[in-house]
């Protein structure tokens, strides 16, 4: 079972500035088969990015995936007020697993 | 507009069986590009995987729950549920339905979510 490793824990930004966000794998993820969610409190997650950097409909591209293999990223290039939220890695190439997430606090 | 709606009771005493459902609405659950999933979120945690089901009757666990989940399709209901056996406090948390595009040989990210109901263990 694939084992995902988010870094940082917590992320301190302000408005304006740029987010990097990172996801690492225990094992290769197959296919990248590699998505991220955004979550805020009190809400359902929601799906950003498939397959390691297709935007899900109605996302803004101001958010962005990379990566391959054990190594992804989530961008968000100039971050918005909506922005602040935990964010979470998941892969589906062998079952389902989640990343400990990512909090992104203003600063 | 699809949609997706988790019901169940509550609260759950230890050692009980806990019992949810999710609702489709705008989409049909017998639908072969689909495949539905539970997913937890304990008080201030991360998401952990429960299971998902396709074609109706296949299962995919999470190992370390696997031997207390079960997932069905409720076909005429156009619902799936979640059973999760033996209780304890550590199985509170907020429980999603979700719905993934099935890809053949694999599943996809989950792009649609009920809105969660929170699950309290306690006698």
């Amino acid at each position: 079972e694939s084992v995902l490793t988010q870094s940082p824990g917590t992320l301190s930004l302000s408005p304006g500035e740029r987010a990097t966000l990172s996801c690492r794998a225990s094992q290769s993820v197959r296919s990248n088969y590699l998505a991220w969610y955004q979550q805020k409190p009190g809400q359902a997650p929601r799906l950003l990015i498939s397959g390691a950097s297709s935007r899900a409909p109605g996302i803004p591209d101001r958010f962005s995936g990379s990566g391959s293999g054990t190594d992804f990223t989530l961008t968000i290039s100039r971050l918005e007020p909506e922005d602040f939220a935990a964010y979470y890695c998941q892969q589906y190439g062998s079952s389902l697993t989640f990343g400990g997430g990512t909090k992104v606090e203003i600063k | 507009q699809e949609q997706l709606q988790e019901s169940g009771p509550g609260l759950v005493k230890p050692s009980e069986t806990l019992s949810l459902t999710c609702t489709v609405s705008g989409g049909s659950v017998s639908s072969g590009s689909y495949y539905w999933s539970w997913i937890r979120q304990p008080p201030g945690k991360g998401l952990e995987w429960i299971g998902y089901i396709y074609f109706s009757r296949n299962t995919n666990y999470n190992p370390s729950l696997k031997s207390r989940v079960t997932i069905s399709v409720d076909t005429s209901k156009n619902q799936f549920s979640l059973k999760l056996s033996s209780v304890t406090a550590a199985d509170t948390a907020v429980y999603y339905c979700a719905r993934g595009r099935h890809l053949g040989r694999a599943v996809g990210a989950s792009d649609l979510w009920g809105q969660g109901a929170l699950v309290t263990v306690s006698s």
